[in-house]
């Protein structure tokens, strides 16, 4: 059984372009979570989807970033027009309903480098 | 109070010390607990959780305090494989795992 798949591993843009990245949840998970990992910060939630809708999206900045999880295919977190300051770790994590005792499996992380 | 706050760290321990972690959160309605674990330049994973006043597993020990709102990581006989970031988190809804607010971690590194 396959973890939480997140692609491309790592990704440099440069200013102005447009950054695109993917995560498949665990088999059978239908909740799926972004945080971003600045250098020498902790972790920050930014959006939390089940498939077609968006659950939580208070972590997101209001501009330039959007994240969907289709009905078929990969959670996408989309980044527009990047800028330097968006240079960071991006996590997905997936998850059975959320409950008590439901853990939230992570992937291994996109490294985005914007020069 | 930021909603979750660590130690500072670093923590530099020789192989075998006793090492305790602390941290505070602000939500008093907060549940459940977790200490998650994770390797530089790695995903963070599950280490710990908490659901009452405590649990343990082997060398490693998570006690809460609801009254005063903190949570700490008891470490014994630290190995080297323990050095790593030890993060605290709560959930922002009930028990749920999903929505996890993180603290900014404590640097663990055991020395030989």
């Amino acid at each position: 059984n396959a973890g939480v798949m997140q692609n491309p591993r790592h990704l440099v843009r440069r200013r102005g372009q447009e950054a695109r990245l993917r995560c498949s949840p665990m088999k059978g998970h239908s909740h799926v979570y972004w945080y971003r990992q600045l250098p020498e910060e902790g972790l920050k939630f930014m959006v939390y989807l089940q498939k077609e809708n968006i659950i939580d999206e208070s972590g997101m900045p209001k501009e330039r970033f959007s994240a969907e999880f289709p009905k078929e295919g990969p959670s996408i977190l989309r980044i527009q027009q990047v800028v330097r300051g968006d240079s960071a770790a991006y996590f997905c994590a997936s998850s059975l309903p959320p409950g008590q005792n439901t853990e939230a499996f992570f992937g291994q992380g996109t490294r985005l480098t914007v020069v | 109070r930021k909603e979750v706050e660590q130690d500072p760290g670093p923590f530099n321990v020789p192989e075998g010390a006793t090492v305790a972690f602390n941290c505070t959160y602000s939500n008093s309605a907060s549940q459940s607990f977790f200490w998650y674990r994770q390797d530089c330049r790695k995903e963070p994973k599950l280490l710990m959780s908490v659901y009452s006043s405590g649990n343990e597993d082997g060398r490693f020990t998570a006690q809460l305090n609801r009254a005063s709102q903190y949570i700490s990581l008891l470490i014994r006989d630290s190995k080297l494989s323990d050095s790593a970031t030890y993060l605290c988190v709560v959930p922002n809804y009930g028990g749920s795992q999903g929505n996890l607010i993180f603290g900014k971690g404590t640097k663990l590194s055991v020395k030989p």
